[in-house]
């Protein structure tokens, strides 16, 4: 199946600081990113959406501005958490669509944020 | 934040045992459905996937069946291993549709006991 890698697989960071986390697709392209984060014994909850060379697509609820979105190219999408405060403590997991691969989403390890 | 109270429904099997995860899905319009497998702390593994033209469809161990009628899907597992334990989701999409963003599931906890 396809690979998604996902940087770092933790991190822990002071109140304030701005955390950035990598979602690459490694062995496909990557037309659709999405970016989803998931509270412990919850299901995943999507926080945007973004398509290469675009602007990301936000859910309802979900900051921009506090969370900032780059899919700069078909392999790769960023995510940073800018000012991050203890409650953005959470598992951020990244996935990746291609179309020529149905519309099956693939997705990374996942990043542990614990924001002290 | 975290919700207080909110728990997985559990599915708790004997080793060697078959087992059944359920799914009922929202969106009449779904025409695409996926289960995926979470492991502690990992990412969404991609299981098996069945289109609404169809009422099953089994791969290696899995088997997926669709129940369009009563908008239910489920799971089966057989001979369960210590390795299936793990959350499992459903996913719902409208394949056709001009986003196809997934809707998951709530998930169920799968207890596999030696």
């Amino acid at each position: 199946g396809a690979v998604v890698s996902q940087h770092p697989s933790r991190v822990i960071c002071k109140s304030g600081t701005s955390v950035k986390i990598e979602c690459r697709s490694l062995d496909f392209q990557a037309t659709t990113m999405f970016w989803y984060r998931q509270f412990p014994k919850q299901s995943l909850m999507l926080m945007a959406t973004s398509n290469e060379g675009s602007k990301a697509t936000y859910e309802q609820g979900v900051e921009k501005d506090k969370f900032l979105i780059n899919h700069a190219s078909l392999t790769l999408s960023t995510l940073t958490v800018t000012s991050a405060h203890p409650e953005d403590s959470s598992f951020y997991i990244c996935s990746a669509r291609d179309f020529t691969l149905k519309n099956i989403q693939y997705f990374g390890a996942g990043t542990r944020l614990s924001v002290l | 934040g975290e919700s207080v109270g909110l728990h997985l429904p559990t599915l708790s099997v004997q080793e060697g045992d078959n087992s059944i995860i359920n799914c009922a899905y929202s969106n009449s319009a779904s025409d695409y459905f996926i289960w995926y497998k979470q492991e502690s702390g990992k990412g969404p593994q991609f299981i098996i996937d069945i289109r609404s033209n169809m009422d099953k469809r089994q791969g290696q161990r899995v088997t997926v069946l669709l129940n369009k009628t009563v908008k239910h899907l489920s799971l089966q597992i057989a001979a369960t291993q210590p390795g299936d334990s793990a959350v499992y989701f459903c996913a719902e999409t409208d394949y056709g549709g001009s986003q196809g963003n997934l809707i998951f599931g709530k998930g169920t906890k799968l207890s596999v006991k030696p």
